[in-house]
C-alpha cells in the first residue's frame, strides 16, 4: 500500500526565515510525486510534479526536490502570504493487480509566517 | 475559464436525508476525481472517472454511497441515507489525460450531517 508521510505536522516561521517541508514516501515504483498549496476554505492547488530522483523544480521562493524517498520544498525567504497547508501526493505506476494509478496524498504541513 | 464548479457549498441536512453534491469538471479535461477531507483522515479518494466511466471506487466507504457521470461536463455524487460521521469536505476535480496528476481543484462541499 502507497504510504506518504509529512513532516512537521505544524511550522511557525517569521518573515525571511528560510525552512524546508519533508514529504517520505513508500510507493510500488514512482510515476510521479506532486506538490499542492491549500488555503484556508479552498481546494488544493497545483505547484509542481517531479518524476525521478534529482529532479529539481522552482517556483518564485519555492523549489522542490526528490530523492529516491523522499521530497523536500524549501522556502526561501518567505512572506505572510505563502502561509497555507502543502500537501504532498504519490503517484504509483500501473500495477498488473489493478491498474489503478490515483494520487496517495500526505496530511500536510501547516506552514505560518509571521511579520 | 472557470476551473471547477461545485455545488453547493454548504450543505446541513439531518441524519437519513438524501444528499446530492454537483460538480461541473473544466472543460476538455479527461479526468474526473471525487476527493473527501477531513481532519482525521486527511484528503481521501473516494472514486474517479475517465471520459465519464467510472474506473476505480474502491475509496467510496459504503453502499450509502454512489456517484455518476451521466456526460463530459456533469458529475454527482449521492449519500443516501446520510450520517453524522459522513460530515466532511467533498471535493471535485479534473485533470487531463497525459498530467493526470496535475489536478485541479474545485472549491469543495461543505457538508455537515446532524
Amino acid at each position: 500500500e502507497d504510504q506518504v508521510t509529512q513532516s512537521p505536522e505544524a511550522l511557525r516561521l517569521q518573515e525571511g526565515e528560510s525552512s524546508s517541508l519533508n514529504c517520505s514516501y513508500t510507493v510500488s515504483g514512482l510515476r510521479g510525486l506532486f506538490w499542492y498549496r491549500q488555503d484556508p476554505g479552498k481546494g488544493p492547488e497545483f505547484l509542481f510534479t517531479l518524476y525521478s530522483a534529482g529532479e529539481e523544480k522552482e517556483k518564485e521562493r519555492l523549489k522542490a526536490t526528490l530523492t529516491k524517498k523522499e521530497s523536500f520544498l524549501h522556502i526561501t525567504a518567505p512572506k505572510p502570504e505563502d502561509s497555507a497547508t502543502y500537501l504532498c501526493a504519490v503517484q504509483a505506476a500501473r500495477t498488473m493487480d489493478t491498474g489503478r494509478r490515483a494520487l496517495t496524498f500526505g496530511s500536510g504541513t501547516r506552514l505560518q509566517v509571521q511579520p | 475559464d472557470a476551473g471547477v464548479i461545485q455545488s453547493p457549498r454548504h450543505e446541513v441536512t439531518e441524519m437519513g436525508q438524501e444528499v446530492t453534491l454537483r460538480c461541473k469538471p473544466i472543460s476538455g479535461h479527461d479526468y474526473l476525481f471525487w476527493y473527501r477531507q477531513t481532519m482525521m483522515r486527511g484528503l481521501e479518494l473516494l472514486i474517479y472517472f475517465n471520459n465519464n466511466v467510472p474506473i476505480d471506487d474502491s475509496g467510496m466507504p459504503e453502499d450509502r454511497f454512489s456517484a455518476k457521470m451521466p456526460n463530459a461536463s456533469f458529475s454527482t455524487l449521492k449519500i443516501q441515507p446520510s450520517e453524522p460521521r459522513d460530515s466532511a469536505v467533498y471535493f471535485c476535480a479534473s485533470s487531463r489525460l497525459k498530467q493526470r496528476g496535475e489536478q485541479y481543484f474545485g472549491p469543495g462541499t461543505r457538508l455537515t450531517v446532524t
